[in-house]
C-alpha cells in the first residue's frame, strides 16, 4: 500500500524558515518523480514543485520561484521541501504527491498534508 | 484567477448525470492531456480521471471524461449522495513550464 506521510508543518514568521518532509512508503521511491502541491484555506489546488526521481532535474512554481528548495534522499525514501524567506501567502496546506510514471504530472497518490502558517 | 476555468459549483439529483467543464488554452489543455481530481471535505484529493479519460482502479465507470479543443469535461452518470465533493482539473502548461489547475467545481447531491 502507498503511504506519502508529511511532517515539519506549524508556524513559522515571515522571513524565517522552515523544511517540509514526506516519507514514502509502499513503491519504488527512487523510480518515480515526486511533487509538491499546496492548497491556501478555503483555496483551490496549487502546484509548488517537481523533483525528478534521480533529484537531479527540479521544477518550481514562480511563486516559490528561488525561495523554496525541494530535495530528496532516496536512500531513506525520503522527500522535503525547505521554504525560506516564506511570506503570509505561503500559508497552506502542503502536500508530497507522487508522480503516476517518471515525470507524467499526473498525481496518483497524496499525503494527508501538512499545515504550514506563515504569521508573526 | 486560474488559468484552467471551472464553474464554482454544479448539482444534480440522485441518478442524474452532471457535466464539469474545464476551459483552457492552446497552451495547456489544447496540447496536453487533462486529469481530474476529487476531494472531500477535510482530505486530501484523489485521481479521478487522468490522460483525458482513464480511471484508475477502483474508480467507478460512473466517473467519465472527455477533451475537444482546449476544453475537457468530466461527466458522473447515475448520480449518488456520495459524489458530493470538489472535483478539480489539471494540465501541463507549456508556456508556464508547471501544472496548472482549475479553480474547483463543487459539486452538490441535492
Amino acid at each position: 500500500e502507498v503511504q506519502l506521510v508529511e511532517s515539519g508543518g506549524g508556524l513559522v514568521q515571515p522571513g524565517g524558515s522552515l523544511r517540509l518532509s514526506c516519507s514514502a512508503s509502499g513503491f519504488t521511491f527512487s523510480r518515480c518523480a515526486m511533487h509538491w502541491v499546496r492548497q491556501a484555506p478555503g483555496k483551490g489546488l496549487e502546484f509548488v514543485s517537481t523533483i525528478s526521481s534521480d533529484g537531479g532535474r527540479t521544477y518550481y512554481a514562480d511563486s516559490v520561484k528561488g525561495r523554496f528548495t525541494i530535495s530528496r534522499d532516496n536512500s531513506k525514501n525520503t522527500l522535503y521541501l525547505q521554504m525560506s524567506s516564506p511570506r503570509a501567502e505561503d500559508t497552506a496546506v502542503y502536500y508530497c504527491v507522487k508522480d503516476l510514471n517518471s515525470g507524467s504530472y499526473i498525481f496518483d497518490y497524496w499525503g494527508q498534508g501538512t499545515l504550514v502558517t506563515v504569521s508573526s | 484567477q486560474s488559468v484552467l476555468t471551472q464553474p464554482p459549483s454544479a448539482s444534480g439529483t440522485p441518478g442524474q448525470r452532471v457535466t464539469i467543464s474545464c476551459s483552457g488554452s492552446s497552451s495547456n489543455i489544447g496540447t496536453n492531456t487533462v486529469n481530474w481530481y476529487q476531494q472531500f471535505p477535510g482530505t486530501a484529493p484523489r485521481l479521478l480521471i487522468y490522460t483525458n479519460n482513464q480511471r484508475p482502479s477502483g474508480v467507478p465507470d460512473r466517473f467519465s471524461g472527455s477533451k475537444s479543443g482546449t476544453t475537457a469535461s468530466l461527466a458522473i452518470s447515475g448520480l449518488q449522495s456520495e459524489d458530493e465533493a470538489d472535483y478539480y482539473c489539471a494540465a501541463w502548461d507549456d508556456s508556464l513550464s508547471g501544472v496548472v489547475f482549475g479553480g474547483g467545481t463543487k459539486l452538490t447531491v441535492l
